[in-house]
C-alpha cells in the first residue's frame, strides 16, 4: 500500500513549455486535489476532483489543466508553463466517508 | 469567504518543554472541521490532529491537543514534552461541511524549532 504518490521529484522546465505532473492513488478514494505551495504562502487548492471524469476549479486554476480519467490517479498539465508556477505540487486523496486528507510527498517544478 | 490566520511564523521551544502554537479563523458557517498538519523537511504534509466544531470537547492525539474556542473563532494547538522529532512546519487549516464545499483553507503556517 503506497498512499498518494506523485511523479516526477523534482522538474526543470523552460517558459513555454509543457508538462504533466501524475498523482496515484491506491486507497480507493473517490476525492482527489491538486495544490501548490510557495514560501510564506501555504498550500492553495488548484483543481480538485470528486470521481472518475469529474473536475472542479480551486483557489487559482488559471494556467492549469487536469483529467481523471481513472479513479486511481489525477493529472495536473501546464500547457506553456511560466516562472509564477515555479512552486512546489501536493496532490491529496481522500475517502468519500471522511474529512481527512491524505498527502502525497510533492514535486518541485521550478520554470526558468 | 473563510480565512485562516497563523499569527507565528516562528516559535522555538526547549525540547520536554510544552509549547502552544496559536490559529485563528473567519467563518459565517456553524458546522466545519478544522485540522493541523506537520510538514517536516521530507515535505509530507501528515495530519496531526482535527476537531469537529460541533464537538465541545478538545481533540487529543497523545502528546497534541487542541484548544478550541468557538465563539473566539480560535483553534490552537499545545504539544507536550516536546521532541526533535516535532521540529516541522505547522499549519492550521478549516474545512467546510463535506456536503456543501470541497475546498480546504490553509493557514500560511508556523515553523516550530525544538531546541535540545
Amino acid at each position: 500500500n503506497a498512499g498518494v504518490t506523485q511523479t516526477p521529484k523534482f522538474r526543470v522546465l523552460k517558459t513555454g513549455q509543457s508538462m504533466t505532473l501524475l498523482c496515484a492513488q491506491d486507497m480507493n478514494h473517490e476525492y482527489m486535489y491538486w495544490y501548490r505551495q510557495d514560501p510564506g504562502m501555504g498550500l492553495r487548492l488548484i483543481h480538485y476532483s470528486v470521481g472518475e471524469g469529474t473536475t472542479a476549479k480551486g483557489e487559482v486554476p488559471d494556467g492549469y489543466n487536469v483529467s481523471r480519467l481513472k479513479k486511481q490517479n489525477f493529472l495536473l498539465g501546464l500547457e506553456s508553463a511560466a516562472p509564477s508556477q515555479t512552486s512546489v505540487y501536493f496532490c491529496a486523496s481522500r475517502w468519500l466517508g471522511t474529512d481527512t486528507q491524505y498527502f502525497g510527498p510533492g514535486t518541485r517544478l521550478t520554470v526558468l | 469567504a473563510q480565512t485562516v490566520t497563523q499569527s507565528q511564523p516562528e516559535m522555538s521551544v526547549q525540547e520536554a518543554e510544552t509549547v502552544t502554537l496559536s490559529c485563528t479563523y473567519d467563518t459565517s458557517e456553524s458546522d466545519y472541521y478544522l485540522f493541523w498538519y506537520k510538514q517536516p523537511p521530507s515535505r509530507q504534509m501528515i495530519l496531526v490532529i482535527r476537531q469537529e466544531a460541533y464537538k465541545q470537547q478538545n481533540a487529543t492525539e497523545n502528546r497534541f491537543s487542541v484548544n478550541f474556542q468557538k465563539a473566539a473563532k480560535s483553534f490552537s494547538l499545545k504539544i507536550s514534552d516536546s521532541q526533535l522529532g516535532d521540529a516541522a512546519m505547522y499549519f492550521c487549516a478549516y474545512r467546510s461541511p463535506m456536503n456543501r464545499d470541497d475546498k480546504i483553507i490553509f493557514g500560511k503556517g508556523t515553523r516550530l524549532h525544538i531546541l535540545p
